[in-house]
């Protein structure tokens, strides 16, 4: 009940296309939802989030759409550009701030072709 | 305004010994974490403290892991003995903590090799 599960593994998307990641969880205590980019040899770090009380969010090329009722959430990067490439992991944490624990998918890698 | 701070960068030792990385969190941030990432499992939260205090270690994998954060700056992770399963990408982020701060920042991380 603790996991998210994220899909694809991997995905190539020619420059310009739209990049879609889903990621689905079970946990209905969970109340926010991140996307963390990771390039090569460096760390995650937090791209975008979402919490439950929006559908959608947007920053720039960057889209989260959120599905409460069927627990799934998706990260949509607009006109792909090689620099995108890059490993996302979705994330999700559960309610209020005894704890900051957060659970990863097991991570997408992004390459966009030029 | 520096950011997580890992040593060393890379590490290469040999099956048996033992092995120290060390983290110094982002000024400021009462929470911090230590992460596994390989390719296999991805990425695994192995530990986190709150306020230098262990909250969570069920994710350490076994007792030749341990931690310790013997202050708000400073945190070690240590394997004694190292094996040739532990070679993977060490994570240490942290996080202001409280209500309404869910960012966490992570630092570079430590490539172990265990040969």
């Amino acid at each position: 009940q603790q996991q998210v599960k994220q899909s694809p593994q991997s995905l190539i998307v020619q420059k310009g296309g739209i990049s879609i990641i889903n990621c689905a969880y079970e946990n209905t205590a969970f109340d926010y939802f991140p996307w963390y980019q990771q390039f090569p040899g460096k760390g995650p770090a937090l791209l975008i989030a979402i919490r439950p009380d929006v559908s959608e969010k947007k920053e720039g090329r960057f889209t989260i759409s959120f599905n409460k009722s069927a627990k799934q959430f998706s990260l949509h990067i607009m006109d792909s550009q090689p620099g995108d490439s890059a490993t996302y992991f979705c994330a999700a944490k559960g309610r209020g701030g005894a704890t900051n624990k957060l659970i990863f998918g097991t991570g997408t890698l992004l390459a966009v072709q030029p | 305004d520096a950011g997580v701070i890992q040593s060393p960068r890379h590490e290469v030792t040999e099956m048996g010994q033992e092995v120290t990385l060390r983290c110094k969190p982002i000024s400021g941030h009462n929470s911090l974490f230590w992460y596994r990432q390989t390719m296999m499992r991805g990425l695994e939260l192995l530990i986190y403290f709150n306020n230098n205090v262990p909250i969570d270690d069920s994710g350490m994998p076994e007792d030749r892991f341990s931690a310790k954060m013997p202050n708000a700056s400073f945190s070690t992770l240590k394997i004694q003995p190292s094996e040739p399963r532990d070679s993977a990408v060490y994570f240490c982020a942290s996080i202001v903590g409280g209500l309404g701060t869910d960012t966490q920042y992570f630092g570079p991380g430590t490539r172990l090799t265990v040969l």
